[in-house]
């Protein structure tokens, strides 16, 4: 498809087990980014990626959380030891500019609904 | 942590009506970039306006800066049933990621 990719689209666990989610950006866009939103508020930055360089991450939680974009294209969330507070919208997006000092334009996917039980 | 606030945090306006969201910001930025809604889907782009830019236009959207008061506006012009969405403010502090505000929710009653 054209659009950011993410999968799963709905993912239900128990406390304690590992997840992954699955982004696959725009082809050809060079920058990815990863994002939190609880119902009824924005989105939260965690983490974000130009290619395979991974350029920013201040923005995860604690050490339970990692991502990856081995190749510069699919990135993976990682949630190790889920807790209930976990449980959110992690959105993915993707952009053409791999610029230093200009954010520009965000594609976002559809998300991926996690609820830790 | 959020960088910019909405103001109001919901508006319920008739359909054909204009609506004016606020956003305000804490720290200097190279652009400022407004987002829409719909239900829980996905975010969707709408306008983007730099820090050297006073106003900007977009079909029935219309965008004002005001770096000296760290603030902007978003205009929706003769507004409509499917104007109705939440809309996020995201600003760009120049560390190559936007930082969204918390979202006013536009309700337009038919």
């Amino acid at each position: 498809g054209a659009g950011v990719s993410q999968s799963p689209r709905y993912k239900v666990t128990k406390r304690g087990q590992d997840v992954a989610l699955r982004c696959d950006p725009i082809s050809g866009h060079v920058s990815l980014y990863w994002y939190r939103q609880a119902l009824g508020q924005g989105p939260e930055f965690l983490t974000y990626f130009n290619y395979e360089a991974q350029q920013d991450k201040s923005g995860l939680p604690n050490d339970r959380f990692s991502a990856e974009r081995p190749e510069g294209s699919i990135s993976t969330l990682t949630i190790q030891r889920t807790e209930q507070r976990d449980s959110a919208m992690y959105r993915c997006a993707s952009s053409t500019l791999g610029g230093r000092f200009d954010t520009g334009e965000l594609f976002f996917g559809e998300g991926s609904r996690l609820t830790v039980l | 942590s959020q960088q910019g606030e909405e103001d109001p945090q919901a508006l319920s306006i008739q359909e054909g009506e204009n609506a004016t969201m606020n956003c305000s910001y804490k720290t200097s930025i190279n652009n400022l970039q407004w987002y829409r809604q719909n239900s829980g889907r996905g975010l969707v782009h709408l306008i983007l306006i730099r820090s050297n830019e006073r106003e900007k236009h977009s079909g029935r959207l219309r965008v004002t800066l005001d770096t000296s008061k760290k603030s902007s506006s978003l205009l929706i012009t003769a507004s409509r049933a499917a104007d109705t969405a939440s809309y996020f403010c995201a600003t760009d502090a120049g560390a190559q990621k936007l930082v969204f505000g918390q979202g006013t929710r536009l309700t337009i009653n038919p």
